[in-house]
């Protein structure tokens, strides 16, 4: 079946460190991959997506690359801000319009 | 801006009652969704419908039913409301096959008493 696993947080870093959160799948085919970010008190918006193997996705200094080899997608951003405090969430889509949610990673960046 | 909105940000309710949460979406999109969302489990799918008057059961549909009479309207019922049933509740819609990805509502925070 279809899984998305990513790394458990909550992540605190300092403004302007580097940031990775990794993100792994499981899926029967050639699935869709996104992120999503909830920042506090709203509903989820998408930050990112890639359709196929190799593509990267970015998005206000987020990036992501579909590594079909190692059936990842972490997401990346060279120099944190704390208005990036948020949680993120990776989601795979396959065939079907069902969305697969990871649990989601609480970021929070320090001053 | 496309938007998708829940009619109440905070609801609070007594054990045994029945609970409507509502759902507009005004970009004409097919799919609506419902989730629930809780600490260390993510987003749970409930119930989904891809058509009006046409719903499918998700991964935890026991407990709760849907209604979709027009295609920008899609309700979430809960039949008798539990103090397991305490969460964040998001609706979603998507457009044809979902590549776009989902707009979500900024979410209802259930707390059943």
């Amino acid at each position: 079946g279809n899984s998305v696993t990513q790394m458990e947080g909550p992540v605190t870093l300092s403004e302007e460190a580097f940031l990775t959160i990794n993100c792994t799948y499981t899926a029967t085919g050639y699935p869709s991959l996104f992120w999503y970010v909830q920042y506090p008190g709203e509903g989820l918006q998408l930050l990112l997506k890639a359709t196929k193997a190799d593509d990267k996705g970015s998005n206000k200094g987020f990036e992501a690359t579909y590594r079909k080899e190692t059936t990842s997608f972490h997401l990346e951003k060279g120099s944190v801000q704390v208005s990036d405090s948020a949680v993120y969430f990776c989601a795979l889509k396959e065939t079907g319009n069902q969305f697969y949610f990871g649990t989601g990673t609480s970021l929070t960046v320090i001053p | 801006d496309v938007k998708v909105t829940q009619s109440s940000r905070y609801l609070v309710k007594r054990t045994g009652e029945k609970v409507f949460l509502e759902c507009v979406q005004d970009m004409d999109h097919e799919n609506m969704f419902w989730y629930r969302q809780d600490p260390g489990l993510g987003l749970r799918l409930i119930y989904f419908s891809y058509d009006v008057k046409m719903k499918e059961k998700g991964d935890i549909p026991e407990g709760y039913s849907v209604s979709r009479e027009k295609k920008e309207r899609f309700s979430l019922i809960l039949e008798s409301a539990s103090t397991n049933q305490t969460s964040m509740y998001l609706c979603a819609s998507s457009l044809g096959t979902g590549e776009r990805g989902y707009t979500f509502g900024s979410g209802t925070r259930l707390t059943v008493v």
